[in-house]
């Protein structure tokens, strides 16, 4: 059966060092997004994208963030400069084009620890 | 706003009991229903969802009725196994909108 890859598992890095997390979405599906949950709390929408560009954001995602779909498979999340509040898991998902309750598919998750 | 509650957890449960994991959402419109689960070390996984009101969801013996009238989506299932033991996190799909909101997810352990 078809998954949303994410790589790497765990990332570590230093604050203010930029950090890119990848993901592989299922290879027909079109819709992207980003979450992120922090240790203990609520699973929070970070950024939708569709057709190359961003469809919805969160007042999460200021202008620390990007994300890009450099070629056909990957889509990625860049944060330029991390602070400390960025330790996280990075949940990536994707669907297929079609009416907005069309299930969205989770990757297993990437953990980013700010030091 | 738009929003999810769920019971708080951790729950702990033995084997062959019967389990409900409370859900109620806020919401303008009429939002989708999912249940997720979450088994240690994987990432969520759709357990099953209901579109409209007094749809039923069901999967592995898990079952959720959308109950508009009490803006409910509680989590059933009438016999647990050890193996469901997980983090299980109820979400809804704004009508129009991409993003799903959760709520803080319901640990469940189930003890053999």
């Amino acid at each position: 059966e078809p998954e949303v890859t994410q790589t790497p598992s765990h990332q570590v890095t230093q604050m203010g060092q930029e950090v890119i997390l990848r993901c592989v979405p299922i290879s027909n599906h079109l819709y992207f997004y980003w979450y992120r949950q922090i240790l203990g709390q609520k699973v929070e929408f970070l950024v939708s994208f569709y057709n190359n560009e961003i469809s919805e954001k969160s007042e999460i995602f200021d202008d620390q963030f990007s994300v890009e779909r450099p070629d056909g498979s990957n889509f990625t999340l860049k944060i330029r400069s991390t602070k400390l509040e960025d330790s996280a898991m990075y949940f990536c998902a994707s669907r297929l084009q079609g009416a907005s309750t069309d299930t969205q598919y989770f990757g297993p998750g990437t953990r980013l620890t700010v030091l | 706003g738009n929003s999810v509650t769920q019971m708080e957890g951790p729950v702990t449960l033995s084997e062959e009991a019967f389990l409900t994991i409370n859900c109620t959402y806020t919401a303008t419109g009429y939002p989708s229903l999912f249940w997720y689960v979450q088994y240690p070390g994987e990432g969520l996984q759709l357990l099953l969802k209901a579109t409209k009101a007094d749809d039923k969801g069901s999967n592995k013996g898990f079952e959720a009725t959308y109950r508009k009238e009490t803006t409910s989506f509680h989590l059933e299932k009438g016999s647990v196994q050890v193996s469901d033991s997980a983090v299980y996190f109820c979400a809804q799909l704004i009508q129009g909108a991409q993003k799903l909101v959760f709520g803080q997810g319901t640990r469940l352990t189930i003890n053999p």
